[in-house]
């Protein structure tokens, strides 16, 4: 059974770098059935897709975000990470990692439990 | 970007009714539109895929369908454990978006 876990720091401070991790286990990253995404929510936007990575590295990134934004990942460690630059109250949400696949036509269905960020001074 | 819409914001509905929510795209997506259902505190859960192809354990009381613009949910038989947020999502092309969400309350 695959299961995707975030981790990082609760709280970042404004201007500063926003760093998560997702750990996926019961299933290897290196195939191109999957593909890996970030999502986040918040009270006042709702859900939002970040963007996505494929095993081979390739990424793609919402506009909004791009120019803060970095995916990478670590196909040895079975990882995938987010960087946000940057960021302001505006990026305090619940950060979500999931899975989206082939077989069910790009739609996520396998998520993480989700990490709650917050930024504040 | 693809803005999509659901309506209503908020149903009052009772056990055992049939309902039906919709999700309408700013532009065609074809079939591309996944729904979710979120309870408190937890991650969405996939529930309907290609507008109509319910995800694996997904009970058969729901049911999808549209394409274009146009698309709908329709629980035939709500249980206690369908008192939820609705999502729908379009993954057309990147960025893939949402919709704001419908909750179903219990009436």
């Amino acid at each position: 059974q695959v299961q995707l876990q975030e981790s990082g720091p609760g709280l970042v401070k404004p201007s500063q770098t926003l760093s998560l991790t997702c750990v996926v286990s019961g299933a290897s990253m290196v195939t191109a059935t999957y593909s890996w995404s970030w999502i986040r929510q918040s009270p006042g936007k709702g859900l939002e897709w970040i963007g996505n990575i494929f095993y081979s590295g390739t990424s793609r990134r919402n506009p909004t975000l791009e120019s803060r934004l970095s995916i990478s990942i670590d196909t040895s460690k079975n990882q995938f990470f987010l960087k946000l630059n940057s960021v302001t109250a505006a990026d305090t949400a619940v950060y979500y990692c999931a899975r989206s696949s082939v077989v069910m036509a790009d739609a996520f269905d396998v998520w993480g439990q989700g990490t709650m960020v917050s930024v504040s001074s | 970007e693809i803005v999509m819409t659901q309506s209503p914001a908020t149903l009052s509905v009772s056990p055992g009714e049939r309902v039906t929510l919709s999700c309408r795209a700013s532009q065609s997506i074809s079939t591309n539109l996944a729904w979710y259902q979120q309870k408190p505190g937890q991650a969405p859960r996939l529930l309907i895929y290609g507008a109509s192809t319910r995800a694996n354990g997904v009970s058969p009381t729901f049911s999808g369908s549209g394409s274009g613009t146009e698309f709908t949910l329709t629980i035939s038989s709500l249980q206690s454990g369908d008192f939820a947020v609705y999502y729908c999502q379009h993954y057309n092309f990147w960025p893939y978006t949402f919709g704001q969400g419908t909750k179903l309350q219990i009436k």
